[in-house]
């Protein structure tokens, strides 16, 4: 067990619909990543969040939106959603991001999201 | 720009045969590279760093900074080394990781 949590861990939805994926971060870590994982692309970069602030951002779409809470929770936003956006989410979480020199990090199990 | 390759999306062995995963970088600097290792229906999670110059399940993996390499080799592939495995290069700014696409091993008998 990694110490990431994930919700839910299966979304099945319907194209133009919005969902929200929620993920915990090990206790203690203050950085929190989105990796978006398919067949096609491998696992993709969103967007990173450090203490409740955007550090980095990827190849995350106009659609998605994220956002890291006081508690460090983490949310992903998918709107006006695709087919071509089913996929295996993944949050990580580590010490990055503030100096830290433990640069490993711990990944939840995933969200399968099936758009039909 | 920063970047990892992996060229190979699957790689194919039989048990006993040696491995040697693929993995090219293009970073400024000297870069930090991992393998990450997703085995079916588990989590992501760290196999081995190159800072460590460890070997994790008989794998190892040397940093080539001429060819701008980390290959991840081992000798013997055993059938429970079949999954996903991921390079991955630590960003310039030290704060987020780069992964490669990923190349899934099958090792059969």
């Amino acid at each position: 067990d990694s110490g990431v949590t994930q919700t839910p861990k299966h979304l099945i939805t319907a194209t133009g619909q919005r969902v929200t994926l929620r993920c915990s971060p090990r206790s203690g870590d203050l950085s929190v990543y989105w990796y978006q994982q398919s067949l096609d692309q491998g696992l993709q970069f969103l967007i990173q969040y450090y203490n409740g602030e955007e550090r980095a951002k990827g190849n995350i779409l106009e659609r998605f939106s994220a956002q890291q809470f006081p508690d460090l929770h983490s949310e992903l936003n998918l709107s006006s959603l695709e087919l071509g956006d089913s996929a295996l989410y993944f949050c990580a979480s580590s010490a990055l991001g503030g100096g830290a020199t433990d640069t490993e990090a711990f990944f939840g199990q995933g969200t399968r999201l099936t758009v039909v | 720009a920063q970047r990892v390759t992996q060229p190979e999306k699957l790689l194919s062995v039989f048990k006993g045969a040696p491995v040697e995963l693929k993995c090219n970088y293009s970073y400024s600097g000297s870069p930090e590279l991992f393998w990450y290792v997703q085995y079916s229906r588990q989590r992501l999670q760290l196999l081995l760093r190159h800072i460590s110059r460890e070997s994790i399940k008989g794998f190892t993996a040397d940093l080539n900074k001429g060819e701008t390499s980390f290959h991840l080799k081992k000798p013997f592939a055993q059938e429970e080394d079949s999954a996903m495995y991921y390079c991955a290069l630590l960003n310039q700014a030290g704060t987020a990781l780069i992964f490669g696409k990923g190349t899934t091993l099958s090792v059969s008998s």
